[in-house]
């Protein structure tokens, strides 16, 4: 299958301040690609989806002043965790379809602590 | 009421057995049926999947869809310890995904 990857795995931050992760396409390029945040023993939810040239989309009740996403480049998209606070802290995943959306590869992940 | 549903667990299962994992769901907009396998800090892994009811099989691992039932199902023959982890169904209806909340699987050898 296709690889996504994602820079950092891990990261403990301050409370207040900004932290960015980067979801790359590795074999492939992505117009699309969207992010889920993952809290322990709970299922993936989608944050956003990230257009390559474009705005990224929000779902409802997800800050788009607080998580800024920027999907410069087919093979690139990061999401900024800005003024971060301890309820921050969880799992963000990224996932890109090479192709057709009923195939998307998911990155490995990144945790993030707030402390 | 979520969008789908599937039992938590843990499940508990001794080495060779036979494993089913279900979901079921209330939106017919759903087109596509995914299994992802989620090992514990790890990104999910697509397994497989499916667009039309009926099963699709891919060595130890069956696919179900039923539409008219808005029920999907996943079977894994002859368990190994190694196949312990969180199996996540996911939908989908338009570009992105919707999950299952996972159920964790337990292989004992």
């Amino acid at each position: 299958g296709a690889v996504v990857s994602q820079h950092p795995s891990w990261v403990i931050c301050k409370s207040g301040t900004s932290v960015k992760i980067e979801c790359r396409s590795l074999d492939f390029q992505a117009t699309t690609m969207f992010w889920y945040r993952q809290f322990p023993k709970q299922s993936l939810m989608l944050m956003a989806t990230s257009n390559e040239g474009s705005k990224a989309t929000y779902e409802q009740g997800v800050e788009k002043d607080k998580f800024l996403i920027n999907h410069a480049s087919l093979t690139l998209s990061t999401l900024t965790v800005t003024s971060a606070h301890p309820e921050d802290s969880s799992f963000y995943i990224c996932s890109a379809p090479p192709d057709s959306y009923n195939e998307q590869f998911f990155g490995p992940g990144t945790r993030l602590t707030v402390l | 009421q979520k969008e789908v549903e599937q039992d938590p667990g843990p499940l508990s299962v001794p080495e060779g057995a036979i494993v089913s994992l279900n979901c079921t769901y209330s939106n017919s907009a759903f087109q596509y049926f995914m299994w992802y396998r989620q090992y514990s800090r790890k990104g999910p892994e697509l397994l497989m999947y499916t667009y039309s009811s009926g099963n699709k099989e891919d060595g130890r691992f069956t696919a179900q869809v039923d539409k008219s039932s808005k029920y999907i199902s996943l079977f894994i023959r002859d368990s190994q310890p190694s196949d312990s982890a969180t199996y996540l169904c996911a939908l989908l209806g338009g570009r992105a995904l919707t999950f299952g909340s996972g159920t964790r699987l337990q292989v004992q050898p």
